[in-house]
């Protein structure tokens, strides 16, 4: 499979606990994101890396949230000190950088539960 | 900031034509996307419009107007397997902003 891989699928915690995403894109694209999902919303952009440079990190996300991606390939998402309004789907995407549609090619996500 | 409005539901029955609307407040505004997701799938692209006009993929039809700050997902030939949830996205240089999706119920 050659799609964008997202590990884990599910995570549940305790709060006040850390966690950590990780997300495989596509392997020739440059451009990653990382957005949010609640039930019944849609996806909110959380940060944004062209190859291994955060270019944009959303005013909604704290500072207890981090990203990297630190060989502009594989990246993290890290949330310190869980809170339960922390629970949702993290997605992450792909892209070229060149795509003149701006297609983004989703993961499956991982859900997070927050105790 | 951008904001998409779309409505919440639309239920059809099978063969029937669906048309979700999408009204738009963004700057920067590059072009209209529309993303279909499967309960506990992924989103998934359907279609693009950066230009005033019709794009037709298969079934599905996109439509755009600039002007208006308004766009529209057509479905046509509704099967089953479109029961899912749909979501306009507007695109500012390199990032998608998603509506809240309109959750499409295909009856038989």
């Amino acid at each position: 499979d050659t799609g964008v891989s997202q590990d884990p699928r599910h995570k549940i915690t305790k709060r006040g606990q850390n966690v950590t995403f990780r997300c495989d894109p596509i392997s020739e694209h440059n451009r990653l994101y990382w957005y949010r999902q609640t039930l019944g919303q849609g996806p909110e952009f959380l940060t944004y890396f062209q190859n291994e440079a955060q270019l944009e990190k959303s005013r909604l996300l704290s500072d207890r949230f981090s990203a990297e991606r630190p060989k502009g390939s594989f990246s993290t998402l890290e949330i310190q000190r869980t809170e339960q309004g922390d629970s949702a789907m993290y997605l992450c995407a792909s892209s070229l950088l060149d795509s003149v549609t701006g297609e983004l090619f989703f993961g499956e996500g991982s859900r997070l539960t927050v105790l | 900031g951008q904001s998409l409005e779309q409505p919440s539901e639309v239920t059809a029955v099978e063969g029937a034509i669906v048309q979700i609307n999408c009204t738009y407040q963004t700057s920067g505004f590059y072009g209209l996307s529309w993303y279909q997701q499967h309960d506990g799938g992924a989103p998934t692209f359907l279609s693009y419009n950066a230009l005033d006009g019709l794009e037709e993929t298969g079934r599905f039809s996109s439509f755009l107007s600039r002007s208006d700050s308004y766009g529209y997902l057509l479905l046509q030939e509704l099967q089953m397997k479109d029961s899912a949830s749909y979501f306009c996205a507007s695109l500012n240089d390199y990032k998608l902003s998603f509506g809240a999706g309109t959750t499409v119920t295909v009856r038989a």
